[in-house]
């Protein structure tokens, strides 16, 4: 079985601070992502990887940044949190064979900026 | 750009009930599409994934269908139960690796 875990299912922080989400994977993907997802609109794709040292900004970048510095390992860092990052988070990974890139996802991390 | 839309937002229905949830996407262009299920606040559960050189795909009680030249799927729950009530996901893989998601249908299966 895929297993995507995430590193906390919920955080506190305070506006300002940097904050770290971790996510590895266990099935040697090469690609994997990071989303947002707040009601009403759905999931954003916030970052992706699809190698090593490798990223590419998806739809919402802006206060983000990622590291991959191991194939199994990618990191989402809030350089400064803010109260609107305040959201749930989600990674995920998917082999790179096209069309049969079925995504996996973790379980998730709400994170609550105050 | 490509956009994902889930109709109905939300459903309810008695245990028992067969029922269809819809997914239409602008774009035809897709490598695949693939439906999740979300349980609260939790993470997404594959469910379905069909290729776009595929009509449909089937698990147990489940049937994803998909018709690129009109831009739809549906997913086919035979003989709800009230295990299914989750919020269930569509999304499309375009080319670019990341998924474009519809906002979901929510639904609940009444005992």
């Amino acid at each position: 079985d895929v297993k995507v875990t995430q590193s906390s299912r919920y955080l506190v922080k305070r506006t300002g601070e940097k904050v770290f989400l971790e996510c590895v994977q266990d099935m040697d993907h090469e690609n994997m992502f990071w989303y947002r997802q707040d009601p009403g609109l759905g999931l954003r794709l916030i970052y992706f990887s699809y190698d090593v040292k490798m990223k590419e900004k998806g739809d919402i970048p802006e206060g983000y940044s990622v590291s991959r510095e191991k194939k199994e390992r990618f990191s989402l860092i809030l350089e400064s949190a803010s109260t609107n990052q305040t959201s749930m988070y989600l990674c995920a990974s998917s082999p790179t064979d096209t069309g049969v890139t079925e995504a996996f996802f973790g379980q998730g991390t709400r994170l609550t900026v105050v | 750009k490509q956009e994902v839309t889930q109709i109905p937002a939300a459903l309810s229905v008695p245990e028992g009930e067969n029922l269809v949830l819809n997914c239409s996407f602008t774009d035809s262009a897709i490598y695949n599409l693939q439906w999740f299920r979300q349980d609260p606040g939790k993470g997404l559960t594959s469910l379905l994934l069909i290729q776009s050189s595929q009509r449909e795909q089937t698990s147990g009680r489940l049937n994803a269908s998909l018709d690129k030249s009109s831009g739809r799927s549906t997913l086919y729950i035979a003989a709800s139960q009230p295990g299914d009530s989750a919020t269930y996901l569509c999304a499309v893989d375009t080319g670019r690796r990341a998924l474009t998601f519809g906002s979901g249908t929510r639904l609940q299966v009444q005992p």
